[in-house]
């Protein structure tokens, strides 16, 4: 069974449209986290929650607005997308000690 | 804020051979994890360290928590093909702080 799974695995749109991007973890970890990846595949945390609580919210455009319904889902959504937006989203999540299991990306395409 | 500084960026060596990478941070880690990333996958934790000093081994691959608590170090040893890839270096602060700032990556390359 995938620990950290994340859908779409791709992404294609255009500017303008608004998507979403779901993550699921089945290690019972408290803390999920969205970290973005960029062309120079550079590794950037976005948002972290703990046990649905918001605890780390960088300067990410306010575009960018995560959910959590319960600890082991972390969505991502995104109004109004940008072609800067275009990045592979990793979903993460760990518990305290900071080990964190990643999922497999999801490679955003703004066209 | 945070910054980790690793090297080399990128390694182009011949399989058999050991290699060495570093991550230094401008301030003091109580974790320290080691990341290896294959094209079009999300990042594979290797190694995972939580003491000022520490030397923990997973196969051929051995990594230290510097004293100092700034800075790390991963060495693989008799390198083969299936090493390819981007290994990342990631230090959390500790504490509440669940943040894990990650270096910028090496772009292992290992020539059969």
């Amino acid at each position: 069974d995938t620990a950290v799974s994340q859908t779409p695995k791709y992404l294609v749109t255009q500017m303008g449209n608004d998507k979403s991007i779901k993550c699921e973890q089945n290690l019972g970890h408290d803390t999920m986290y969205w970290y973005k990846q960029d062309s120079k595949k550079f590794l950037k945390i976005m948002f972290s929650y703990n046990n649905k609580e918001l605890i780390i919210n960088e300067t990410v455009p306010n575009r960018f607005s995560p959910k959590s319904p319960d600890k082991a889902h972390l969505n991502l959504h995104i109004n109004s997308l940008e072609l800067g937006d275009s990045a592979v989203y990793f979903c993460a999540s760990s518990q305290v000690e900071g080990r964190a299991f990643f999922g497999q990306g999801t490679r955003l395409t703004v066209v | 804020g945070q910054q980790l500084n690793q090297s080399p960026q990128s390694m182009f060596i011949q399989e058999g051979e050991d290699v060495s990478m570093n991550c230094t941070s401008s301030s003091i880690f109580n974790t320290w994890l080691w990341y290896k990333q294959d094209p079009g996958e999300g990042p594979v934790l290797l190694i995972a360290l939580y003491k000022a000093g520490e030397l923990t081994s997973n196969g051929r691959l051995t990594a230290q928590f510097g004293i100092t608590r700034k800075d790390s170090f991963l060495n693989i040893s008799a390198s083969i093909p299936s090493d390819v890839g981007i290994y990342f270096c990631a230090g959390r602060a500790g504490g509440s702080n669940y943040k894990l700032t990650f270096g910028k990556g090496t772009l292992l390359t290992v020539n059969p």
